[in-house]
């Protein structure tokens, strides 16, 4: 248990469906990720949230829309997905001062399937 | 944020200890070197962060030469569960957000 959960753990969806993945910490943290870890590459990564705002977009489709209501939670809005869209996305968190930005606080992760 | 090199895999045996060497040429003054470990299927995990000399926690310990040029995660007596990729990374410690993970070093422990 790193204190940071994620729902659901595996989701199938076809290509025309609309879903959400959801991240929650309970560790007081400061900041939030979204990553992408596709099959035997490493991680990518997504967006970063810091005190609630959206501080990185790495170059990511508009497909996936991230939302983060307040430093606890952290949305992936997913639309219109495509099947190399298909990953391990994980969440993170991270106290967000000085050298502990570097230590992040994963979740078990999301299992997304495009169909 | 430095680059870093670190072997793509490593065998051991249960009971060795295990040493993986990361080469940090361009680290700059204000960086630290963090590591991590993943388990297949899982986020990955923190281990241990430093900045000089040694530090060692319940899990590893890391040991950092004065040039500060690379870092060398050690892990004591292995089992299989330690089987797992560990990643090295460099970066700032004032609002470095981004880390850059990399593909790490594949451990692999026998019995």
């Amino acid at each position: 248990e790193t204190g940071v959960t994620q729902t659901p753990r595996h989701l199938v969806m076809g290509m025309t469906n609309k879903k959400s993945l959801k991240c929650e910490q309970h560790l007081g943290h400061n900041a939030m990720y979204w990553y992408k870890q596709s099959a035997k590459k490493p991680l990518e990564l997504m967006f970063v949230y810091s005190l609630e705002e959206r501080v990185e977009n790495n170059s990511v489709p508009s497909r996936f829309s991230p939302e983060c209501p307040n430093s606890s939670h952290l949305f992936l809005h997913l639309h219109t997905l495509q099947p190399e869209d298909s990953a391990l996305y994980l969440c993170a968190s991270t106290p967000g001062q000085g050298a502990r930005w570097h230590e992040q606080y994963f979740g078990p992760g999301t299992r997304l399937t495009v169909t | 944020l430095a680059k870093t090199t670190q072997p793509i895999s490593m065998d051991s045996y249960e009971g060795q200890e295990v040493n993986i060497t990361c080469s940090h040429n361009n680290i700059a003054t204000n960086d630290y070197i963090t590591w991590y470990q993943q388990f297949p299927s899982q986020g990955p995990r923190f281990i241990i962060q430093g900045y000089k000399t040694k530090v060692t926690n319940e899990v590893a310990s890391l040991f950092i030469p004065a040039d500060r040029k690379s870092s060398t995660l050690s892990l004591p007596r292995v089992s299989l569960s330690d089987t797992a990729v560990y990643y090295c990374l460099v970066g700032a410690r004032s609002n470095d957000y981004k880390l850059s993970f990399g593909a790490g070093t594949t451990v692999t422990v026998r019995a």
